[in-house]
């Protein structure tokens, strides 16, 4: 079983562009949640999709969106970039009704803002 | 002051030793409890998950959780050098999917052999 994949899993960027990071869940999974990984701040929930809704969104600025597929891949854009949002960004898909609603999550994409 | 806090360590411990990893939070309407691991270069995955406070053992490892006290605790018995790699806790207010997980900021485990 094919585990969640996420592409570029690695990518360079200068401050002022914008990224757009991509997600297959596990086959069947139909939510898909998005978080930032940095060593100051750890995992920061960014937002969760189901069914093409966002269901859920931390706190994070209006730079970041993302958007959900009908076959459930995901993306997610970051506009205008800045430094600081160097970091890890981790994919996780959950199958919705599962006992534990386990997070599956994928190796991450990792992006440098020079 | 962060809603979950974790000790970052490092920790290094020999082979065979039983390992304690701690988290404290603030949130008192967390009710789902669970530890992740996290190897080098890689996603974290599911090790452990509880409800409430109590404690749920799967084979050398053991979670704790006394929400009175906003307390959690993941042991590890029979530590192995595979074991070695970062875990962090992750905390929920409701169960499924739509939950949004806060996370310990993750403690860096070596295992020497």
């Amino acid at each position: 079983k094919a585990g969640v994949t996420q592409t570029p899993r690695y990518l360079i960027k200068t401050r002022g562009q914008q990224v757009t990071l991509s997600c297959s869940p596990i086959s069947g999974h139909r939510s898909v949640s998005w978080y930032q990984q940095t060593p100051g701040q750890g995992l920061q929930f960014l937002f969760e999709y189901f069914s093409e809704t966002q269901r859920n969104k931390g706190n994070f600025p209006g730079r970041f969106s993302g958007r959900q597929f009908s076959n459930s891949r995901s993306e997610m854009n970051v506009s205008t970039l800045e430094l600081g949002d160097s970091a890890l960004y981790l994919c996780a898909s959950s199958l919705l009704g599962g006992a534990t609603g386990e997070l599956f999550f994928g190796e991450g994409s990792r992006l440098t803002v020079l | 002051q962060k809603e979950v806090e974790q000790d970052p360590g490092p920790l290094s411990v020999p082979e065979g030793a039983i390992v304690s990893l701690n988290c404290t939070y603030s949130n008192s309407a967390f009710q789902y409890f669970m530890w992740y691991r996290q190897y080098s270069r890689k996603g974290p995955e599911l090790l452990m998950y509880t409800y409430s406070s109590g404690n749920k053992e799967d084979g050398r490892f053991t979670a704790q959780v006394d929400k009175s006290s906003k307390y959690i605790s993941l042991f590890i018995r029979d530590s192995q050098p595979s074991d070695s790699a970062t875990y962090l806790c992750a905390m929920s207010e409701t169960s499924g999917s739509a939950r949004q997980l806060t996370f310990g900021s993750g403690t860096q485990l070596t295992v020497l052999p």
